[in-house]
């Protein structure tokens, strides 16, 4: 059965602190895509980042960047000098293949990140 | 490119009273998803569309919830009758296919009394 952990409920951070928010997922599945959401205030989910499980390569995108390792089935997101916009709920999706072809996707419970001024 | 539009915003209604909701997605994604997000939890996946077809409704109650997607494009998602923990966000997303990221709209907030 798939599974996302995301075990930091709340972190809380001065602006222009470095923070990774920690993701752990559990497949049977070879084929499968991991995915960071940032859900603001507003309360939108924002697509930030999708992954399949066959590219390990970590990605940077300006101050976020994702450190995907298979070895220990996780998938962490670092945000570099944090700024107070960055201040929002932020979830780890997984979706793999089921048997009737269809995908099944999973959220974490989210990790709520506070950037203070 | 306009995003998934889903109305009404807000509702309230009370126990045993139906409501329905509105999701219109991104053009030409061809899957739609609705979730029910429950304060303080992450987005649960009620039910998934390929198109006009449904291919998996596994987490529906379907009891009391129901959904469609006619001709490929807009969805509803009704609720007959309503219970108090049926109080949550709904959440309609689209994608382009399957595995592909989704795309959210703003979502719908309810509350049953």
């Amino acid at each position: 059965a798939q599974k996302v952990t995301q075990a930091q409920t709340e972190i809380s951070v001065v602006e222009k602190e470095d923070v990774t928010l920690d993701c752990v997922y559990e497949t049977r599945d070879t084929t499968y895509y991991l995915f960071w959401y940032k859900q603001p205030p507003s309360g939108e989910l924002v697509f930030l980042i999708r992954r399949n499980s066959f590219d390990e390569q970590n990605e940077i995108s300006g101050r976020y960047s994702w450190n995907f390792q298979k070895s220990t089935s996780s998938f962490n997101f670092t945000i570099t000098a944090s700024q107070v916009v960055d201040s929002a709920v932020y979830f780890c999706a997984l979706s793999e293949s089921s048997t009737s072809g269809t995908y099944k996707y999973i959220f974490g419970t989210g990790t709520r990140l506070k950037v203070l001024a | 490119e306009a995003g998934v539009a889903q109305s009404p915003r807000y509702k309230i209604i009370e126990k045993r009273q139906s409501v329905a909701f509105w999701c219109n997605p991104i053009s030409g994604h061809a899957t739609l998803y609705w979730y029910q997000q429950i304060l303080g939890q992450g987005p649960k996946l009620l039910i998934q569309f390929q198109n006009n077809g449904v291919v998996d409704d596994s987490q529906l109650p379907k009891d009391r919830f129901s959904a469609e997607r006619l001709k490929g494009v807009d969805s509803t998602l009704k609720i007959q009758p309503a219970k108090l923990e049926d109080s949550a966000v709904y959440l309609c997303a689209s994608s382009l296919s399957r595995g592909h990221e989704q795309y959210f709209g703003p979502g719908t907030r309810l509350t049953v009394t």
